[in-house]
């Protein structure tokens, strides 16, 4: 079973700074089944980045993904006031199965 | 509007039973797996199971195996999800999310449905 780790744990950060996410996975997970989501509080989470790198629809391009085989990192170029929120990493598996990180906190410093 | 609407959760006994529906719109449902996602609470987010478009394929995390149960009406666009013999630690909230063609990331959440296991 692949491990999706985290860091870190919490980033504090103020507006208009860059944030720098990353998830690192105990085995080599492949490009295409890499996401990344943001969850704000009391919300369902949002899909960002699929592929490890591909914008889903409608998000701003201050979001970029990047990465292979276990290391993959999530840019958010200039943080805006919405995007303080919790990220979370997920690959998909064989077996098949969706494996999601234990979450990075971007909070405002 | 793409959308999914969740029902059903509620407060249930341990060893108890209960039954999740996510009611799907705007789009061809029949051609979308589907899964379901939950989250305890302060915690993060766990794959429960998933469903292929025609049932032919369904998948369950190992701690759920033979305790729930994942079903859908296409006639319907609905997803169901049979929980049973639950435990504390399956209190959660609960998402339905379609599946993205091909790359298996979850484009569309529904809001969720909250379970509250205790007695």
């Amino acid at each position: 079973e692949i491990v999706l780790t985290q860091s870190p744990g919490t980033l504090s950060l103020s507006p208009g700074e860059r944030a720098t996410l990353s998830c690192r996975a105990s085995q080599s997970v492949s490009s295409s089944y890499l996401a990344w989501y943001q969850q704000k509080p009391g919300q369902a989470p949002r899909l960002l980045i699929y592929g490890a790198s591909s914008r889903a629809t409608g998000i701003p391009d201050r979001f970029s993904g990047s990465g292979s085989g276990t290391d993959f990192t999530l840019t958010i170029s200039r943080l805006e006031p919405e995007d303080f929120a919790v990220y979370y990493c997920q690959q998909y598996g064989s077996s098949p199965t969706w494996t999601f990180g234990q979450g990075t906190t971007v909070e405002i410093k | 509007e793409v959308q999914l609407v969740e029902s059903g959760g509620g407060l249930v006994k341990p060893g108890g039973s209960l039954r999740l529906s996510c009611a799907a719109s705007g789009f061809t449902f029949s051609t979308y797996s589907m899964n379901w996602v939950r989250q305890a609470p302060g915690k993060g987010l766990e794959w429960v199971s998933s469903i292929s478009g025609d049932s032919s394929y369904i998948f369950y995390a190992d701690s759920m195996k033979g305790r729930f149960t994942f079903s859908r009406d296409n006639a319907k666009n609905s997803l169901y999800l049979q929980m049973n013999s639950l435990r504390a630690e399956d209190t959660a909230v609960y998402y339905c999310a379609r599946v993205y063609w091909g790359v298996h990331a979850m484009d569309v959440w529904g809001r969720g449905t909250t379970v509250t296991v205790s007695s």
